[in-house]
C-alpha cells in the first residue's frame, strides 16, 4: 500500500507567488514524521522542513511551511514568495514506525515537478 | 567534509559485470542509509547501517545486492551481475545519531547498465 501519495505531477507558478504542494500519508503509527525535500536537476535530495505527529505547530524554514493536518493526514508544502531557483523535483516522505524492523526508513512520494516562470 | 559524497557520479556497466558505488557519510554521522531511485519515481529503501553493523537490508532487491561499511564511517554498495533493471539513481543518505534524526542525501550514482 502506499504511504505516501502526491497527486500532482507538475505545478507552475509565477515568480514571487506563492504555490503549495500537496501530500497526503497513510500510517497506523501516533508517531511519525514527514519530511518535504528538494531535488534539482543536479539529483542530490535537499532536505527542506520537518514536522513530527506531535508538533502542534506548523513547522516553517523560511519560505517554506508545512500545512500540517492530522485529521485529514495531509502534509502540504507551502511555498511562499517563489524564485527561478525554487524550479526542482519535490518530495515528500514519512518516517513511521518508532520501532521494529522498519525504523529508519523513509518513504517517498512519487514527487512534483514544480516550475516558476519569469 | 561539508556533506555526503558519492562516487562514482555516473557509471555505465555492461549486463553482467559487478559494479562497486561509495558514499562517504557526513563526518560524524552513525546512521547511514542507501536508497534506489527509477526514473520518475520517488527513492525507495534498500538498507541500513548504524556505525558498522547493518541493522536492516528488508529493501535489498536481490541477493545480488550487497552493502558494507566496515569501519563505521564509508559504506560500499556492491552490485553483482548487473541487470538492466538495475539501471537507477542510487542515494546515499546519512543522520547524527538517532535513525529519528533528519537524513541528508549525497548527490547520487547515476547506474546505467546496458
Amino acid at each position: 500500500a502506499q504511504k505516501i501519495t502526491q497527486t500532482q505531477p507538475g505545478m507552475f507558478v509565477q515568480e514571487k507567488e506563492a504555490v503549495t504542494l500537496d501530500c497526503t500519508y497513510d500510517t497506523s503509527d501516533q508517531s511519525y514524521g514527514l519530511f518535504w525535500y528538494k531535488q534539482p536537476s543536479s539529483g542530490e535530495m535537499i532536505f527542506l522542513i520537518y514536522q513530527g505527529s506531535y508538533d502542534e505547530q506548523n513547522a516553517t524554514e523560511g519560505r517554506y511551511s508545512l500545512n500540517f493536518q492530522k485529521a485529514r493526514k495531509s502534509a502540504n508544502l507551502v511555498i511562499s514568495a517563489s524564485q527561478l531557483g525554487d524550479s526542482a523535483m519535490y518530495f515528500c516522505a514519512m518516517r513511521d514506525s518508532d520501532r521494529g524492523s522498519t525504523l529508519g526508513r523513509l518513504y517517498f512520494g512519487r514527487g512534483t515537478q514544480l516550475t516558476v516562470w519569469p | 567534509g561539508a556533506g555526503v559524497s558519492q562516487s562514482p557520479r555516473y557509471k555505465v556497466a555492461k549486463r553482467g559485470q559487478d559494479v562497486a558505488l561509495r558514499c562517504d557519510p557526513i563526518s560524524g554521522h552513525v546512521s547511514l542509509f542507501w536508497y534506489q531511485q527509477a526514473l520518475g519515481q520517488g527513492p525507495e529503501f534498500l538498507t541500513y547501517f548504524q556505525n558498522e553493523a547493518q541493522l536492516d537490508k528488508s529493501g535489498l532487491p536481490s541477493d545480488r545486492f550487497f552493502a558494507e561499511r566496515p569501519e563505521g564511517s564509508v559504506s560500499t554498495l556492491k552490485i553483482q551481475r548487473t541487470q538492466q533493471e538495475d539501471s537507477a539513481v542510487y542515494l546515499c543518505a546519512s543522520s547524527l545519531i538517532s535513525v529519528r534524526e533528519t537524513q541528508y542525501f549525497g548527490p547520487g550514482t547515476r547506474l546505467l547498465v546496458l
